[in-house]
């Protein structure tokens, strides 16, 4: 299948700094990224959706300006978290689909974020 | 609206079966299976699209009931490599992208040998 990579796999940062993550499509172009947010022992949250060339879609309740989301070209979207804080401190996870194919959404392998 | 799985969780020992429900109080307009190790991203096992549909993975299987406001996941004579948490994930919209999914809260699997 598709892969999508993601990095940093882990993240410890401290708070009131910034955190950028990468999701890449390895071998396929992908005009929408999807991001989620998973807090321990919960459920796969959609954020946002990452659109290649304009702004993102967020969902309600995400803040866009403390997750910034750039998908400058058609391989990659990053997550900026900006000022982080502890409540900040989740495994973000990018997905993103083959366009024009009837297959499922491939996951990237996740980022661990600390804020200390 | 965010479907909702059943049970929350579920022990069995290696060899036995277990069946995780996923069901929404509206029709669905698919049904996609997720397995997801602690640490890691999901992983696909199947989508469901048309009621009644029917699919398998190795020894799991799923079924979309007629009415496609529930999806059942067999796990059938289940192995150790079956632990981890299962999500159902739907599209909230019918245009919307097989990767925008709302996803229930999980049932986690525990297999013993």
């Amino acid at each position: 299948g598709a892969v999508v990579s993601q990095h940093p796999s882990r993240v410890i940062c401290k708070s009131g700094t910034s955190v950028k993550i990468e999701c890449r499509s390895l071998d396929f172009q992908a005009t929408t990224m999807f991001w989620y947010r998973q807090f321990p022992k919960q459920s796969l949250m959609l954020m946002a959706t990452s659109n290649e060339g304009s702004k993102a879609t967020y969902e309600q309740g995400v803040e866009k300006d403390k997750f910034l989301i750039n998908h400058a070209s058609l391989t990659l979207s990053t997550l900026t978290v900006t000022s982080a804080h502890p409540e900040d401190s989740s495994f973000y996870i990018c997905s993103a689909k083959v366009p024009g194919t009837n297959t499922e959404a491939f996951f990237g392998q996740g980022t661990r974020l600390t804020v200390v | 609206q965010q479907p909702v799985q059943s049970p929350q969780a579920v022990i069995l020992r290696e060899g036995e079966d277990a069946v995780i429900n996923c069901s929404s109080s509206k029709a669905l307009y698919s049904v996609h299976w997720y397995r997801q190790k602690h640490g890691e991203a999901p992983v696909f096992l199947m989508i469901l699209l048309k009621g009644g549909e029917q699919m398998r993975h190795e020894k799991i299987s799923a079924s979309f009931n007629e009415k496609k406001q529930q999806s059942s996941l067999y796990l059938t004579a289940s192995q150790l490599s079956y632990s981890g948490t299962y999500f159902c994930g739907t599209p909230p919209n019918p245009t919307d992208s097989w990767g925008k999914l709302q996803f229930g809260a999980g049932t986690q699997v525990v297999v013993t040998p």
